[in-house]
């Protein structure tokens, strides 16, 4: 089964700090994303990289950053916490096939409270 | 918080019933198709998936149909448990994409 791991359920930081959310899946997949989850909004795509140091931005990538500097590891930045960066946040992955569409793996989510 | 339930379409039935969940996709470009249930305080986890050259696939109480002339996919549960209880969204991949659009969700409930 693939494993998709986010370091903390819970964080509460103060407005102005940067904050790092860590993701980490153990099935070798080349990509990786970033979703914050909102009532009413459903799941927004903020960030996603295709491999390796690869990033692309998603709808919503304003206020936030990405890092790959491992295959196993993406991890989202908020560079300057706002309350309005209060959200669920989801990790996925997914094997990259020629031909052939696979799912995305989502982690249980961090939920972010900024104050 | 509050719950990712909230604001969403609402699907009662009682346990033992037969549920059919409904979700209209946007492209005609969309060319994969997944369901995934989120139960509460946990992140989205797949039940099934249809690619567009299929109209129907079949798991373990659960099947997909997929009608590409209207645009519409549903998940239909069979026997419902309460423990099928959660919230199930559909997400399309378009033809070429690495990313998926999701459906907004619907919450079923079910009572014993």
């Amino acid at each position: 089964d693939v494993k998709v791991t986010q370091s903390s359920r819970y964080l509460v930081k103060r407005t102005g700090e940067k904050v790092f959310l860590e993701c980490v899946q153990d099935m070798d997949h080349e990509n990786m994303f970033w979703y914050r989850q909102d009532p009413g909004l459903g799941l927004r795509l903020i960030y996603f990289s295709y491999d390796v140091k690869m990033k692309e931005k998603g709808d919503i990538p304003e206020g936030y950053s990405v890092s790959r500097e491992k295959k196993e590891r993406f991890s989202l930045i908020l560079e300057s916490a706002s309350t309005n960066q209060t959200s669920m946040y989801l990790c996925a992955s997914r094997k990259r096939t020629r031909g052939s569409n696979q799912p995305q793996h989502f982690g249980d989510g961090t939920r972010l409270s900024i104050l | 918080g509050e719950s990712v339930g909230l604001h969403l379409p609402t699907l009662s039935v009682q346990e033992g019933d037969n549920s059919i969940i409904n979700c209209a996709y946007s492209n005609s470009a969309s060319d994969y198709f997944i369901w995934y249930k989120q139960e509460s305080g946990k992140g989205p986890q797949f039940i099934i998936d249809i690619r567009s050259n299929m109209d129907k696939r079949q798991g373990q109480r659960v099947t997909v149909l997929l009608n590409k002339t209207v645009k519409h996919l549903s998940l239909q549960i069979a026997a419902t448990q309460p423990g099928d209880s959660a919230v199930y969204f559909c997400a399309e991949n378009r033809a070429g994409y690495s990313t998926l659009t999701f459906g907004k969700g619907t919450m079923l409930l079910v009572s014993p």
